[in-house]
């Protein structure tokens, strides 16, 4: 089963852009969620999508928005950036049982430099 | 609120020797489970072991076993014979009932030295 895949990579852009990250789940999973990582915050929750609807949001400004596609696919938008929004950004999906384990598989992550 | 809290930034371990990772929780949901992550230089976490809290027994996971206390809302991650491929970031995390969203810890950078 292919793992769960983020595009680009690797990025940079200047202040004041806006940027679209892209996330493809593993295939059957429903949930995607969005972490943002960076030396001094650590590892913060953004927001989780479950079946194109947003379930759960992160304390981050209006600035940050994401949306799910009915294949499960999920983009991550950043308006405006800032030098601060610099981060490894982690895209994750789960199955999301009702119940149990629901360990959440990683992506490889996008690393935004803004400029 | 819930909290990860895990106290060693970093540590040392001989290649071959086991190693124990700290992490403490608090949380007021009856009901939550513990995550063990791993993430290598390149990025990428790794899932690694869980653990509910009302599992009886103690997860294992191959050379990664849980040491689950939960009186003491403690969660180490033990690795047994440890390889040098095991130097990575360690995260613990959590995820209770009242949101799905995992609460993060600090992680411990653990380095195995040959």
């Amino acid at each position: 089963k292919a793992g769960v895949t983020q595009t680009p990579r690797y990025l940079i852009k200047t202040r004041g852009q806006q940027v679209t990250l892209s996330c493809s789940p593993i295939s059957g999973h429903r949930s995607v969620s969005w972490y943002q990582q960076t030396p001094g915050q650590g590892l913060q929750f953004l927001f989780e999508y479950f079946s194109e609807t947003q379930r759960n949001k992160g304390n981050f400004p209006g600035r940050f928005s994401g949306r799910q596609f009915s294949n499960s696919r999920s983009e991550m938008n950043v308006s405006t950036l800032e030098l601060g929004d610099s981060a490894l950004y982690l895209c994750a999906s789960s199955w999301r049982g009702s119940e149990g384990s629901y360990e959440q598989y990683f992506g490889p992550g996008t690393r935004l430099t803004v400029t | 609120a819930q909290k990860i809290t895990q106290t060693q930034p970093g540590m040392f371990v001989q290649e071959k020797e086991a190693v124990t990772l700290d992490c403490t929780y608090d949380t007021s949901d009856p009901s939550y489970g513990l995550f063990w992550y791993k993430q290598p230089s390149s990025g990428e976490m790794i899932f690694l072991i869980y653990q509910g809290s009302y599992d009886q027994q103690n997860a294992t996971e191959g050379r990664y076993s849980l040491n689950f206390q939960k009186a003491r809302k403690s969660a180490n991650l033990v690795i047994s014979a440890s390889q040098l491929g095991d130097s990575a970031m360690y995260f613990c995390a959590m995820r209770g009932d009242s949101n799905y969203q995992l609460i993060w810890g600090a992680g411990t950078k653990l380095i195995i030295k040959p």
